[in-house]
């Protein structure tokens, strides 16, 4: 079974440019999430989606950020325009029925 | 609200046990889990326990839960170099709809 897919692996950008991250999560998770890693902590929620719809994007600091999954399958989050202290690594992650919940490498985002 | 403390550092000699600990302080936990991330990769998970069992094992790996202080720990048995990694420690709270709440790592170090 294919695992969680996602790209770029690695991005460095100026601040105040725009960058998008694509997810595929694993073949039919319903659930997807975006995380945030800041190095030396661990990941926080950025966006939860059941299918298509949004169920918790309570942390998504939305005067910059903003994700879609329009056809309940991949997604997209962007970031636009970019800080600083948004270098961190973001990570997506799916989920079925149940309790595992199944992560990807992560984007590794550098913003200078 | 919700909170998952760990030690951040951990060195064991190769061959002997790891136990890594962990506290959290929602009493609605539904389920925990125990996440390990390699330099430069996604998270991996290892293993989770649901909040009405004391104690899972698998293989090398063992989680015991004590519900009534809060306290989750992983000890690894005849711990390798491979071993070597950041553990995250995660809850997932009742309602939350499966989204988690991670401690900060506890970065294991095993020394040949």
């Amino acid at each position: 079974e294919a695992g969680v897919a996602q790209s770029p692996r690695y991005k460095i950008i100026e601040k105040r440019q725009s960058v998008a991250f694509w997810c595929n999560p694993i073949s039919g998770h319903a659930t997807l999430y975006w995380y945030q890693q800041i190095l030396g902590q661990g990941p926080k929620l950025l966006i939860q989606f059941q299918n298509n719809g949004v169920v918790d994007d309570s942390q998504l600091p939305k005067d910059r950020f903003s994700a879609e999954r329009l056809k309940g399958v991949d997604s997209t989050l962007k970031i636009q325009p970019a800080k600083l202290e948004d270098s961190a690594v973001y990570l997506c992650a799916s989920r079925t029925v149940g309790n595992t919940i199944y992560f990807g490498e992560g984007s590794w985002l550098t913003v200078v | 609200g919700e909170d998952v403390e760990q030690s951040l550092f951990l060195s064991v000699r190769e061959g002997d046990s790891s136990v890594i600990n962990c506290t959290y302080t929602d009493s609605s936990s539904t389920y925990l889990y125990w996440y390990k991330q390699e330099p430069g990769a996604g998270l991996q998970l290892l293993t989770y326990i649901f909040s009405n069992m004391d104690m899972k094992q698998d293989q090398r790996l063992t989680v015991l839960l004590n519900k009534k202080d809060k306290h989750l720990s992983l000890r690894i048995a005849d711990t390798q170099t491979g071993d070597s990694a950041i553990y995250f420690c995660a809850e997932s709270i009742r309602g939350s709809q499966g989204n988690l709440i991670f401690g900060k790592g506890t970065k294991l170090s095993v020394k040949p």
